[in-house]
């Protein structure tokens, strides 16, 4: 089983800050990795897919980057509505998620 | 639009079995993968299992022997069948439509596992 380990657990930032959150796995995914955004009560939602393509309907300024097995989330000048929890998921064998990184607007 | 929605009980006993359905519309089951993911209350996503029309199923090793994900195509719905519950399978349900990734989610089904 591929683990993925996100960094950091827990962020607070403050609006107009960028934001970097990072996903780590434990072998190479090629570019099969995506990101999630859960906020209290609500599905996910599929912000990023295979590492940096955007998603029809995603505010421009979530981006992401990376390949092999370290990726980066980047959200730009940070808005209130993105304080949520967001996941890595890969799909390279199977499918696993990283643990979570919770971010809280100030 | 693609819309999914989970049914099923909210609560199940001890060491009997969990059963949930998926209905789908607006895409059929067909035509892709379909998949059920668990959330723990608190805690991260789990993916189960998935299956796709054609006869692939394949589930996460650590419930591969409890679970069974079938399909409905009269009623274009795939459900989730898991055995021999415990408190730990105590989660909110979802199911999901593969398309590379998760793309479609349901709106999730809280099940709760207590005598």
């Amino acid at each position: 089983e591929i683990v993925l380990t996100q960094s950091p657990d827990f962020h607070s930032v403050t609006p107009k800050e960028k934001v970097t959150i990072t996903c780590r796995a434990s072998q190479s995914l090629g570019n099969s990795l995506h990101w999630y955004q859960q906020k209290p009560g609500q599905s996910p939602r599929l912000l990023i897919k295979y590492a940096s393509q955007s998603i029809s309907g995603v505010p421009s300024r979530f981006s992401g980057s990376g390949s092999g097995t370290d990726f980066t989330l980047t959200i730009n000048s940070l808005e209130a509505e993105d304080a949520a929890t967001y996941y890595c998921h890969q799909s390279n064998s199977l499918y696993s998620f990283g643990q979570g990184t919770k971010l809280e607007i100030k | 639009q693609v819309q999914l929605q989970e049914s099923g009980p909210g609560l199940v006993k001890p060491s009997e079995t969990l059963s949930l359905t998926c209905s789908v519309s607006g895409d059929s089951i067909r035509g892709s993968y379909w998949a059920w993911i668990r959330q723990p209350p608190g805690k991260g996503l789990e993916w189960i299992g998935y299956f796709y029309y054609g006869g692939t199923t394949n589930y996460n090793a650590s419930l591969k022997s409890r679970v069974t994900i079938s399909a409905d195509t009269s009623n274009n719905q795939f459900s989730l069948n898991l055995n021999s519950v415990t408190a730990a399978d105590t989660a909110v349900y979802y199911c999901a439509r593969v398309v590379g990734t998760f793309d479609i989610w349901g709106q999730g089904t809280m099940v709760t596992v207590s005598s």
